[in-house]
């Protein structure tokens, strides 16, 4: 199973500054996906980054808000730029593993809180 | 240590079987609770949550789950399988503080027509 390493674990960042989100996988992986999940809310799909080519990203978000980065098939970033309270969330990097052996193909990073000032 | 824990990882069941999944948590203070649903080749989507109040939640497409405190646990069940119910099934919580999202491993379930 693809293990994952996200980083940092949590952050307190002020207003108008940017942070970039690392996620890093023991395997190569074709699919990698950044969530968010606000305060009281469910887990929302930001954007689906492929390497190779441009991130797909979900209605509601923008590149120039959230650049993502995918140089390799083991390596993503996800930037939240320009920060505002309303950033304040929990970041998640998933990745779908096709060439998990289980029927366990989804995986999860252990997330990134963020808190905005 | 928190963590979210799944027994089941893959579950075959015929159409209009009855559903239960496992959902265990570990954590000593409040805990919000959700179960997810993957489709294939799509993504996350929210099934149901619990953050307080009445223990048994419903949610969409007939899915229910109940929140049993003394046991840990957070079961998610429908009374009758459709072969469209065929997914990836995540449990998920994090503390009511705020803190790191905790996912279980997932059920697979695969409903035959």
């Amino acid at each position: 199973s693809a293990v994952i390493s996200q980083k940092p674990s949590r952050d307190i960042c002020q207003r108008g500054t940017s942070l970039t989100i690392q996620c890093q996988v023991d395997s190569q992986v074709t699919m990698m996906f950044w969530y968010r999940q606000q305060p009281g809310q469910s887990l929302t799909l930001i954007a689906t980054a492929n390497q190779g080519s441009e991130a797909t990203y979900e209605s509601g978000f923008v590149i120039d808000k959230f650049p993502i980065s995918r140089p390799n098939l083991t390596f993503s970033t996800l930037t939240v730029s320009n920060m505002s309270p309303e950033d304040s969330s929990i970041y998640l990097c998933s990745v779908e593993d096709e060439t998990a052996t289980t029927n366990e193909k989804l995986f999860f990073g252990s997330g990134t809180q963020l808190s905005v000032l | 240590a928190q963590s979210v824990s799944q027994h089941n990882h893959h579950v075959i069941l015929s159409e209009a079987a009855s559903l239960e999944l496992g959902c265990n948590y570990s954590y000593g203070g409040t805990v919000n609770l959700f179960w997810y649903v993957q489709y294939p080749g799509q993504h996350l989507q929210l099934l149901l949550k619990y953050f307080s109040g009445d223990p048994l939640v419903k949610g969409i497409k007939g899915f229910e789950a109940e929140f049993i405190k003394s046991k840990f646990s957070f079961n998610l069940r429908k009374p009758s399988v459709q072969w469209s119910d065929t997914a990836e099934y995540f449990c998920a919580g994090t503390p009511n503080t705020g803190n790191q999202f905790y996912f279980g491993t997932g059920t697979s379930l695969t409903v035959i027509p």
